[in-house]
């Protein structure tokens, strides 16, 4: 079974540039996350989505960043305007059902804004 | 909000030493932890969960468990490996099922 899938891995922008990111999650999952990890932090969330309804955006920091997941499977993060302070790893996560079971991690898009 | 707090940073152990990692957190409801380990160039992977107070989650030779009075998590493991070297994350889904992340341990094993 393919894990979660992220891509770029890696991006490098100067200030005022943007930038996306894609998730594609595990097969049947219905439930996919995005998570910001800045540098020797824990993953804090930024927005889930329950199929491609939004259910917790409150993190996501509304002026910039974007996420949607149109179709309910794949999902797209999108930073417009990036700041030095939003150099981190952008981790995606899914899994099924909005419950207490595991996050399947991708390894990550990580952001180095100059 | 519900919050986890790891205050170790760093440990670093000789292999074959006894690792204990502690975790406390705040909720308003019955949480379930989990144990998450990080490895270099990966993201989380799950490592151990547990869903009730004083019982033991079991995991590669890793245990855990949690106090409900002390609010409390911890992780441990009688005899560290080289290959244990990583970053380790306490984590907390509560009544509003968002999972919410601890800053993390990073364990150095020296062989």
């Amino acid at each position: 079974e393919a894990g979660v899938t992220q891509s770029p891995r890696y991006a490098v922008l100067q200030e005022g540039q943007a930038v996306s990111f894609w998730c594609d999650p595990i097969s049947g999952h219905d439930t996919l996350y995005w998570y910001q990890q800045p540098r020797d932090q824990g993953p804090q969330l930024l927005v889930y989505f329950r199929d491609e309804a939004v259910i917790d955006n409150s993190q996501l920091p509304s002026d910039r960043f974007s996420a949607v997941r149109p179709k309910g499977t794949n999902s797209t993060l999108k930073i417009q305007s990036a700041k030095q302070g939003d150099t981190a790893t952008y981790l995606c996560a899914s899994s099924f059902g909005q419950n207490t079971g595991q996050l399947y991690f991708g390894e990550g898009s990580k952001l180095t804004v100059l | 909000g519900d919050s986890v707090t790891q205050k170790q940073g760093q440990v670093t152990l000789s292999e074959d030493d006894f690792l204990f990692i502690n975790c406390t957190y705040s909720t308003t409801t019955y949480p379930t932890l989990f144990w998450y380990v990080q490895y270099p160039g990966q993201g989380p992977q799950l490592l151990l969960k547990v869903t009730t107070a004083n019982n033991k989650g079991i995991s590669r030779g890793f245990e855990a468990t949690y106090d409900k009075g002390t609010t409390s998590f911890h992780l441990q493991k009688a005899s560290v490996q080289e290959s244990d070297s990583a970053v380790y994350f306490c984590a907390l889904v509560g009544g509003n099922y968002k999972y919410v992340f601890g800053a993390g341990t990073r364990l150095k094993v020296i062989a």
